[in-house]
């Protein structure tokens, strides 16, 4: 099974709407980290936010926030007030003792916002 | 604050050609690892260090060398350069190997082999 899968290849969101970016993950862990990163068309990587798979709560940072199914072993991203310098490719990626704690990354999502 | 600083940003090889790909950070971070992003794709682990003198493979580690004799810097090469390695390839660190760590990303350097 793939580790971490997202299945959109690409999203449209309308300025200032709400966006989710889906990601699934697999692992037989515990106790794991799950992430989502921004890759903007200027190439770096920025990390946006985490998640512990022991935390009760879903984690926010500002816009940004993590709707965490450990059940569904889900934790997809929701984006709230669109701006449109979040075009980017988005990345979920976990970290796993069973994948020895090394990042594993989906295959991305392109996000496009229009104004 | 200079976070993992990659060097160069951009390079064009001709196959055959060896080259250096630099990568330093200023976190005293122990752990650092290259990735390759290919086009449309997500990354793949080449190499990783847990430090000082220690290496290991990652995914996808033929054609590539590394070594870490310093904490700060973890440099990438290419000995015989192939089209199949033309890339972006980042470089990124975290304090440990902690599930809860995040990775710091360089901004990348773009390889093109011709």
């Amino acid at each position: 099974a793939q580790k971490i899968t997202q299945t959109q290849p690409g999203m449209f969101v309308q300025e200032k709407e709400a966006v989710t970016l889906d990601c699934t993950y697999d692992t037989s862990d515990q106790s794991y980290g799950l992430f989502w990163y921004k890759q903007p068309s200027s190439g770096e990587m920025i990390f946006l936010i985490y998640q512990g798979s022991y935390d009760e709560q879903n984690a926010t940072e500002g816009r940004y926030s993590l709707n965490f199914q450990k059940a569904r072993k889900s934790a997809n991203l929701v984006i709230s007030a669109s701006q449109l310098g979040d075009s980017a490719m988005y990345f979920c990626a976990m970290r796993a003792m069973e994948y020895g704690n090394k990042l594993v990354f989906g295959a991305g999502t392109i996000l496009r916002v229009k104004s | 604050n200079a976070g993992v600083t990659q060097t160069p940003k951009f390079r064009i090889l001709k196959i055959g050609q060896s080259m250096t790909l630099q990568c330093a950070q200023d976190m005293n971070h122990n752990y650092m690892y290259w990735y390759r992003q290919d086009p449309g794709m997500g990354l793949k682990l080449i190499y990783y260090s847990v430090g000082a003198g220690i290496t290991d493979k990652g995914e996808v580690p033929n054609g590539y060398n590394v070594s870490r004799s310093t904490t700060e810097d973890f440099p990438l090469r290419l000995e015989l350069a192939a089209p199949s390695q033309t890339s972006v390839y980042f470089c990124a660190s975290s304090y440990t190997s902690g599930v809860n760590q995040p990775q710091h990303f360089g901004d990348g350097t773009r390889l093109s082999i011709l």
